[in-house]
Parts: structure tokens; sequence; C-alpha cells
């Protein structure tokens, strides 16, 4: 029962344009989401999040959209650089406190090619 | 000056042993978790603690034992491996009143023969 979907497996974009990462959720009690970055052979690195009371978060060349109505966000990135080759994660939360945990989708494989 | 380290990175052994995992965090955190990367590459919570108490425990078999000697460190036991067992075991680590925001180790590349 996936609770966090990403549903492409990889996304190629060119050096300079912008690259958009999707995300679905399906558990309609997600109130935190989160982007988390991932090279291969390293654990994965916190890159930006967005509450639910919010639609959009900004950090840089990194944007985060939220659509609550449709249960869906994306990463925005702009100008994509040869750096951002990686494994994006989308994650969310349901619950504050102790018993906080993430919910991870299974990740989008990105490409810039320079 | 590694943030969260784990070891060792890579574990080959045979069905049935024992082997543990150890991770250490020096970011001063008091919340620590073990997550489970298996084949279909999802990243799962298996364990949680915070200031050594036990907060999250998935349904994970009996056989993974966590144990938290002090804030900074998790370690994973696992008895009598299973095939079922060989995936990527990543640790974390968090402050509790950022909980959303999880430090990752490098990862352990557990393989059973």
């Amino acid at each position: 029962d996936q609770q966090v979907k990403q549903n492409s497996p990889s996304l190629s974009v060119q050096e300079g344009r912008i690259s958009i990462l999707n995300c679905d959720y399906t558990n309609s009690m997600f109130d935190y989401f989160l982007w988390y970055k991932k090279y291969p052979a390293e654990g994965p690195t916190f890159l930006i999040s967005i509450s639910s009371i919010k639609d959009k978060n900004e950090d840089g060349r990194f944007t985060v959209f939220l659509n609550k109505s449709a249960k869906h966000l994306s990463l925005h990135i702009v100008p994509s650089q040869p750096g951002d080759s990686a494994v994006y994660f989308c994650a969310a939360s349901a619950e504050a406190g102790a018993n906080s945990k993430l919910t991870f989708g299974k990740g989008i494989t990105l490409s810039v090619r320079p | 000056d590694t943030a969260v380290s784990q070891t060792p990175k890579y574990l080959v052994t045979q069905m049935g042993n024992d082997k543990s995992i150890k991770c250490e965090q020096n970011l001063g955190h008091d919340t620590m978790y073990w997550y489970k990367q298996d084949s279909k590459k999802f990243l799962k919570i298996m364990f949680s603690y915070n200031n050594k108490e036990l907060i999250i425990n998935e349904t994970v078999p009996n056989r993974f034992s966590p144990k938290s000697p002090d804030k900074a460190h998790l370690n994973l036991h696992i008895n009598s491996l299973e095939l079922g067992d060989s995936a990527v075991y990543f640790c974390a680590s968090s402050r509790w009143d950022t909980l959303y925001e999880q430090y990752f180790g490098p990862g352990t590349r557990l393989t059973v023969t």
C-alpha cells in the first residue's frame, strides 16, 4: 500500500532548464511534506519541506508546490545544474510529536545533462 | 568529521548468522532511527529512539533488536539472518523539535547468502 507515489522513475533535463519532479499521496492525514536528495553510496539529505497550511515554499533554486485538493506536490529546480543529478525522495508525515514518522516514495532519478 | 556514521558499510553473511550494525551521530541530536531500503527502493522506518527510549517500533520481526546505549548511538542487532533481510539499512538522527529534518548515515548494504 503505497501512500506516497513517485510514478516516474527517472527524469532527464538539460543544464539550465527547469526540472519538475512530481509526487502524489493518498493519505489525507498527511500534513507535512519533504524532499530528500540522495547521491550514490550516501544517505539521503534533507532538501526542502512544506507544511499543509502553505501551497508553496521556496529556497534558492528549489521550490516545492503543494496542491492539497489533488493530493499532489512537486519540486521545481531552476536552473538545473549537473550537480543536481541524484535520486529525489518525496516524504510525508501524518502525526506530530512522539509518533511522528516519515513515509517515503521510491524516488526519482534526475539526470542533468551538461 | 562525519555527522552520522555507520559501520560496517558492507556486510556479507550467511543465513542463520547473527550480525550487528553500529550507528553514531555527533550532531547532539536526541532522536535516532533505523530505516530499511529494500530491493524496490522504498525507505521504510523500522525503529525510532528518543533519549534512549524506544518510540516507534514498526512491524519488524523480533529477530531485529535495536539498542541505544546513549543518545549518540543506536545499534541494530539481527538474529538468525534470512535471505529477505538483504537490503540497505540507514541510520538517521534528528532533533526532537525538528523530527522531520533527519540526517542520514551512508547506509550499510547487508547481503545474506
